[in-house]
């Protein structure tokens, strides 16, 4: 059963660079079939994609956050990471990780889906 | 990118049914075949419930359903019970790009 866990501080403050980490376990992140998210929920908001890497370092960002964001991939301690450069007060939100499955189908993969989420972590930009 | 439109909220009594729109443009929800949909329980992450426009993970109630029509994917939540109580979101994947919908709140009455 994989299981993600978000790491990383809460409190960032504006200009500077959020950064987050997701641990995954109960499964290797080299396995492939799987791309390596993150999606964030303003406060009382919706969710929104930030952008997500497959193991190989290939990546895919939502276009509004694309000039600031990197998500990268440690295959040698199975975690994934974000950085989220010049922070402001609006980019404050619970950030989670998630595994979104590729778009290929195979036995018992949730093609396109993000099938298994982190509990999320709770980061505000503040001075 | 537009975040999917959905209605703030809805509501039915135990046992009754309802169902939640999700609208998008001929790039998003229409040129999609990869519509899921997402429960979130306050305070807890979402958990996906729909994949595929209608399609169930193993362990969801086949009370969930969903479908497509157009620009408009559909879920639909029948015998309604107080488990279901819970924000709803709809997802959809199209030209490299995934956009999720504003969120349903579902009471029950």
């Amino acid at each position: 059963q994989v299981q993600l866990q978000e790491s990383g501080p809460g409190q960032v403050k504006p200009s500077q660079t959020l950064s987050l980490t997701c641990t995954v376990s109960g499964g290797s992140i080299s396995s492939g079939g799987y791309y390596w998210s993150w999606i964030r929920q303003h406060p009382g908001k919706g969710l929104e994609w930030i952008g997500y890497s497959y193991y190989s370092g290939n990546t895919n960002y939502n276009p509004s956050l694309k000039s600031r964001v990197n998500i990268s991939v440690d295959m040698s301690k199975n975690q994934f990471s974000l950085k989220l450069s010049s922070v402001t007060a609006a980019d404050t939100a619970i950030y989670y990780c998630a595994r979104r499955c590729v778009v290929v189908p195979a036995p018992g993969r949730m093609v396109g889906a993000f099938d298994i989420w982190g509990q999320g972590t709770k980061v505000t930009v503040s001075s | 990118q537009s975040a999917l439109t959905q209605p703030p909220s809805a509501s039915g009594s135990p046992g009754q049914s309802v169902t939640i729109s999700c609208t998008g443009t001929s790039s998003d929800v229409g040129a999609s075949n990869y519509v899921s949909w997402y429960q979130q329980h306050p305070g807890k992450a979402p958990k996906l419930i729909i994949y595929e426009v209608t399609k169930r993970p193993s362990g969801v109630p086949d009370r969930f359903s969903a479908s497509k029509s157009g620009n408009t994917a559909s879920l639909t939540v029948s015998g309604l019970q107080a488990d279901d109580e819970a924000d709803y979101f709809c997802c959809s994947y199209a030209a490299t790009n995934n956009v999720f919908g504003t969120g349903t709140k579902v009471t029950v009455l």
